[in-house]
């Protein structure tokens, strides 16, 4: 069964400063992954998905199949940068369920 | 306005009491879900729905049902809620290729007494 690890519950930087959200996953298979933003008092929204390989609000990811990894970076976090991210994956075989990892709550501070 | 609505949005009860939680779509989706947020533990699945009267088990299904007689519609069901029911739920929907994008909706948080 597949599996997302996000090894950090809290991170914490300065404004201005680089950001990076880890994201670990188990899959044998090709899979397809997300980055969900949950910002205070609003529903979960997607972020960005690897097989558009686009960069939204300044944040990108690349899979990297080697690590099995998706780490999402951002140069300048910004203060409303400052939510709750999951990453998520989505099996070949698992038609379109999405399995999260645990969530990282970022706080960027002024 | 595109959008996933569920009802109600906050729910005190006590146990053993059955409650429903709707959830709707208006975007002709046929991948409906249900999942739990819990601290510490991220959203789990709870059921999901590949289309009309086409319904599965998610990763933690114990203690609830689902119905998918609409297309529109999903609603969850707890026929006898525990304590340990107590949480977020969020309802979601998309198209069925896996790269859509899921929609969610705002969440209702459960309270079991």
């Amino acid at each position: 069964a597949q599996r997302v690890t996000q090894p950090e519950k809290l991170l914490s930087v300065f404004k201005g400063a680089p950001v990076e959200l880890k994201c670990n996953y188990s899959y044998s298979g090709s899979p397809e992954l997300f980055w969900y933003v949950q910002y205070s008092r609003q529903r979960l929204q997607l972020l960005l998905r690897h097989i558009s390989r686009e960069s939204i609000k300044g944040f990108t990811a690349d899979l990297n199949k080697g690590e099995t990894s998706f780490h999402l970076k951002k140069p300048f976090a910004q203060e409303e940068d400052s939510a709750m991210y999951y990453c998520a994956l989505v099996a070949e075989t698992s038609g379109s369920r999405l399995t999260f990892g645990e969530g990282t709550q970022l706080t960027v501070n002024p | 306005e595109a959008q996933v609505t569920q009802n109600p949005r906050y729910l005190i009860t006590v146990t053993g009491k059955k409650l429903t939680v709707t959830c709707s779509q208006n975007m002709n989706h046929e991948y409906m879900s249900w999942y739990r947020q819990d601290p510490g533990l991220g959203l789990r699945q709870i059921y999901y729905s590949m289309n009309v009267e086409v319904t599965d088990k998610g990763d933690v299904p114990e203690g609830y049902k689902v119905s998918r007689k609409e297309k529109r519609n999903f609603p969850l069901i707890l026929e006898s809620p525990s304590p340990n029911q107590t949480s977020l739920y969020f309802c979601a929907s998309s198209f069925r290729d896996t790269s859509y994008e899921q929609y969610f909706g705002p969440g209702t948080r459960l309270t079991v007494t």
